[in-house]
């Protein structure tokens, strides 16, 4: 089946970028995505990618995806306390229901 | 944007008893809704997929009977958990897609402890 891979733990320095990393199997990824959870609550879409495309950037966020190795990335620049959350990639298959499947997600600790 | 709630948001149950969970769209047609169970400092894992008016399709390890999946309308479904159990306690979310769209709208999440 389908598998999604993250590091579990970040720390980074309040200004600095931060660089997650996620790796996945399924070869049939149609969009990728990148989920913020604060402590206690539900998910908040930050950015997604559709499988075709290389990068995306949206404001502090940048979305890198190579294809072939199965590997996105998601850089937040300048990053502030306010990131401090548990980040989570994604991928959905092109299967018939086109389910989604959660990586392990990442810790993201911002030192002030 | 479109919103997906979740009722309650959280509750105490006790140990047999049963539990219904709500999730709806609000301001979309979710043809597609997903229900999810988090534990405490993990990931979401998939539970099952329901398409409105059809019978759920669960993921593997999920009993059906346990964990009973309505969906009987464009903007409702729901999830009952049966004979509840102590390590039935989770965080319970539910996400729906209106087909077509490459977005897939998270609920709050349904915080269960069952004593």
């Amino acid at each position: 089946g389908e598998d999604v891979e993250q590091s579990l733990f970040l720390s980074v320095r309040e200004g600095d970028s931060s660089v997650i990393n996620c790796t996945y199997t399924d070869s049939s990824s149609t969009y990728l995505y990148w989920y913020k959870q604060e402590p206690g609550a539900g998910l908040q879409l930050l950015t997604y990618i559709f499988s075709n495309m290389d990068m995306k950037q949206d404001q502090r966020l940048t979305v890198l995806l190579n294809k072939k190795d199965k590997h996105l990335s998601l850089r937040i620049a300048d990053t502030q306390t306010g990131d401090s959350a548990i980040y989570f990639c994604a991928e959905r298959n092109g299967g018939g229901y086109q389910k989604v499947t959660f990586g392990t997600g990442t810790k993201l600790q911002v030192i002030p | 944007g479109a919103v997906v709630s979740q009722h309650p948001s959280w509750v105490i149950c006790k140990s047999g008893t049963s539990v219904k969970i709500e999730c709806r769209s609000l301001d979309f047609q979710a043809t597609t809704m997903f229900w999810y169970r988090q534990f405490p400092k993990q990931s979401l894992m998939l539970m099952a997929t329901s398409n409105e008016g059809s019978k759920a399709t669960y993921e593997q390890g999920v009993e059906k009977d346990k964990f009973l999946i309505n969906h009987a309308s464009l903007t409702l479904s729901t999830l009952t958990v049966t004979s509840a159990h102590p390590e039935d306690s989770s965080f319970y979310i539910c996400s729906a897609r209106d087909r077509g769209y490459y977005e897939q709208y998270f609920g709050p999440g349904t915080r269960l402890t069952v004593t």
